[in-house]
């Protein structure tokens, strides 16, 4: 059972447009959502993280929009550059074990310039 | 700075043979993980330690033992190779667990012929 469901699988988006990718989760006891980003060849960087008491993080171009109540959050790539192209990965986890932090399956970005 | 270091990075295996995958930190992080990666199916955690001597079943440990005998060095091995473990093997280090970022090596690509 997938923990959280990430979509879509692919994306091409032109040079300088928005790339959006979307998470879904179902248990409310995550408290920490992470994502990363990961190139060809590399393993996977954590890129930018929020917690539920804010609704959205932005760190430069990246942005995480956060909705308790709909448990979903996604990530905006704005002014989308070709050197963006990467594996995308939302991820979530909450209490205090040492194992549950849930992967989604990943989205293939591909920034065409 | 290195911060996780895997070995080695790629390896072709005859079905049946064995092999140890090393995995070293410099981050004096407590809680290390080992993942696999396969297409469509994120990551998933094969098995994770909490600190030196420790070591516990992650999602998909079947096929695998691991050992953490230094808290810097988490080895993963494969006692009896078969095809279905074809996959590429990340580390992942943290320095208390899930709700704080993971720190990846860049992985092992394993094939199983």
């Amino acid at each position: 059972q997938q923990q959280v469901k990430q979509s879509p699988q692919s994306l091409i988006v032109q040079k300088g447009g928005i790339s959006i990718i979307n998470c879904a989760y179902e248990n409310t006891a995550f408290d920490y959502f992470p994502w990363y980003q990961q190139f060809p060849g590399k393993g996977p960087a954590l890129l930018i993280a929020i917690r539920p008491d804010v609704s959205e993080k932005k760190e430069g171009r990246f942005t995480i929009s956060f909705n308790k109540s709909a448990k979903q959050f996604s990530l905006h790539i704005m002014d989308s550059q070709p050197g963006d192209s990467a594996t995308y990965f939302c991820a979530a986890s909450g209490g205090t074990g040492a194992n549950n932090l849930f992967f989604g399956t990943g989205t293939r970005l591909t920034v065409i310039p | 700075n290195a911060g996780v270091t895997q070995t080695p990075k790629f390896r072709v295996l005859k079905t049946g043979q064995s092999m140890t995958l090393l995995c070293a930190q410099d981050m004096n992080h407590e809680y290390m993980y080992w993942y696999r990666q396969d297409p469509g199916m994120g990551l998933r955690l094969i098995h994770y330690s909490v600190g030196e001597g420790t070591t516990a079943k992650g999602e998909v440990p079947d096929g695998y033992n691991v050992s953490r005998l230094k808290k810097q060095n988490f080895l993963l091995g494969l006692e009896s190779a078969a095809p279905s473990q074809t996959s590429v093997y990340f580390c992942a280090s943290s320095p208390h667990g899930t709700n704080y970022g993971y720190t990846f090596g860049s992985g092992t690509r394993l094939t199983v012929v």
